[in-house]
């Protein structure tokens, strides 16, 4: 596609519920990453992707946040027994990673969680 | 955690004036990014500037760096009505890929 997308835009769910937010990002980029943005602020580094691994997940708050990236493209962020604090924009984005080179990100519109 | 502040938080000037928005952070750097975020939601890439740089131009945006005094100011010259969005800062830490983003310059610009 012409951009990173992700699946669904907004997600309303009850505390305690299990979520899976979705992020294709844009083709033949290696390197993905997760961020979360509370209102007001700026995004929060969640985690970073360099093909099918993770390579830094030093941002995840806590144990109920996983994601994954089987096959080096889409990702899938996991959240376990949501709390009303998870509410946030979750955003993704994808870069293309050469070697020794930092380039810049290209987010997706973002998957605006809920946690009633 | 933020990596630090933006000044001012909010900015409101009249189209065609000159906005200029300023960026602190904390840790040493490989490089800088400015984005611009429209209500809310995705983040739209402007400018990179690395450590070693200190001055780049892109059409009306002008973004300097003064790595010694650990800040970066973002200027939009002769502004629109269609620059009206949140701006923020992110460095790209040392030793890191993730970004680490400020909290963000809300700027107005009245037709």
């Amino acid at each position: 596609g012409a951009g990173v997308s992700q699946t669904p835009s907004n997600k309303v769910t009850e505390k305690g519920k299990y979520v899976e937010l979705r992020c294709d990002p844009i083709s033949g980029h290696t390197a993905l990453y997760w961020y979360r943005q509370s209102l007001g602020q700026g995004p929060e580094f969640l985690i970073y992707f360099q093909g099918t691994g993770a390579a830094d997940d030093s941002g995840l708050p806590n144990d109920r946040f996983f994601a994954v990236r089987p096959e080096g493209s889409v990702s899938t962020l996991k959240i376990q027994r949501t709390e009303r604090g998870d509410s946030a924009v979750y955003l993704c984005a994808s870069s293309f990673q050469g070697s020794g080179s930092y380039n810049e990100q290209f987010f997706g519109p973002g998957t605006r969680l809920t946690v009633l | 955690s933020q990596q630090g502040e933006e000044d001012p938080q909010a900015l409101s000037i009249q189209e065609g004036e000159n906005a200029t928005m300023n960026c602190s952070y904390k840790t040493s750097i490989n490089n800088l990014q400015w984005y611009r975020q429209n209500s809310g939601r995705g983040l739209v890439h402007l400018i990179l500037i690395r450590s070693n740089e200190r001055e780049k131009h892109s059409g009306r945006l002008r973004v300097t760096l003064d790595t010694s005094k650990k800040s970066s100011s973002l200027l939009i010259t002769a502004s629109r009505a269609a620059d009206t969005a949140s701006y923020f800062c992110a460095t790209g830490d040392t030793g890191r890929r993730a970004l680490t983003f400020g909290s963000g310059t809300r700027l107005q610009v009245q037709p």
